[in-house]
């Protein structure tokens, strides 16, 4: 199985920062991964796919990089509407696996 | 608009069965790969089976294989879910998912508990 280790696991972070969350894979995922975002007792949410492309509808702040085995999640001005938990989903090879989450709070 | 609404969860005995529904509109739903993923309460996601968009080929995690099983009605525009010799590590919220998977439904709980 594909590991997907996600760091941080929790960020402390105000408006308008920066943040970058990073997840890697125990082995090659090409490009196969998507980053969700997730508020308290609501669905997923996929912020992007492909590992680079933006879901259509989501704000530009948020942009995805990376290939192979390492991939990051960056939001350029944390907004007050961005404090949830983000996780990211590989869906190169059975059994799709998700990192351990990233609970971004103020 | 896509739309994907569970169904079916519940309180369920140890041992018990369970089949979970998710109603799909707004696509075409036989062109598309379907999942379940589940997420016990506190916890973090956890991707459950998957089926292909024709229902030729099935796919599980290997904490359910064997006990739940996956399935698809193309006419009804329907994924399910049967779960078997259910668990108290089954409990958790379940979700279908459409594709990568990019939608989500709103899930459905299911509690498994004497």
């Amino acid at each position: 199985d594909i590991q997907m280790t996600q760091s941080p696991s929790s960020l402390s972070a105000s408006v308008g920062d920066r943040v970058t969350i990073t997840c890697r894979a125990s082995q090659d995922i090409r490009n196969d991964l998507g980053w969700y975002q997730q508020k308290p007792g609501k669905a997923p949410k996929r912020l992007i796919y492909g590992a680079s492309s933006l879901q259509s509808g989501v704000p530009s702040r948020f942009s995805g990089s990376g290939s192979g085995t390492e991939f990051t999640l960056t939001i350029s001005s944390l907004q007050p509407e961005d404090f949830a938990t983000y996780y990211c989903l590989q869906f190169n090879s059975s059994p799709l696996t998700f990192g351990g989450g990233t609970k971004l709070e103020i | 608009e896509v739309q994907l609404v569970e169904s079916g969860g519940g309180l369920v005995q140890p041992g018990g069965s369970l089949r979970l529904s998710c109603a799909a509109s707004g696509f075409t739903f036989g062109s598309h790969w379907m999942h379940w993923v589940r997420q016990a309460p506190g916890k973090g996601l956890v991707w459950v089976s998957r089926i292909s968009a024709d229902g030729r080929f099935t796919d599980y995690a290997d904490s359910v294989k064997g006990r739940f099983t996956i399935s698809r009605d193309n006419a009804k525009n329907t994924l399910y879910l049967q779960m078997n010799s259910l668990r108290a590590e089954d409990t958790a919220v379940y979700y279908c998912a459409r594709g990568s998977p990019g939608d989500w439904g709103q899930g459905t709980l299911v509690t498994v508990s004497s």
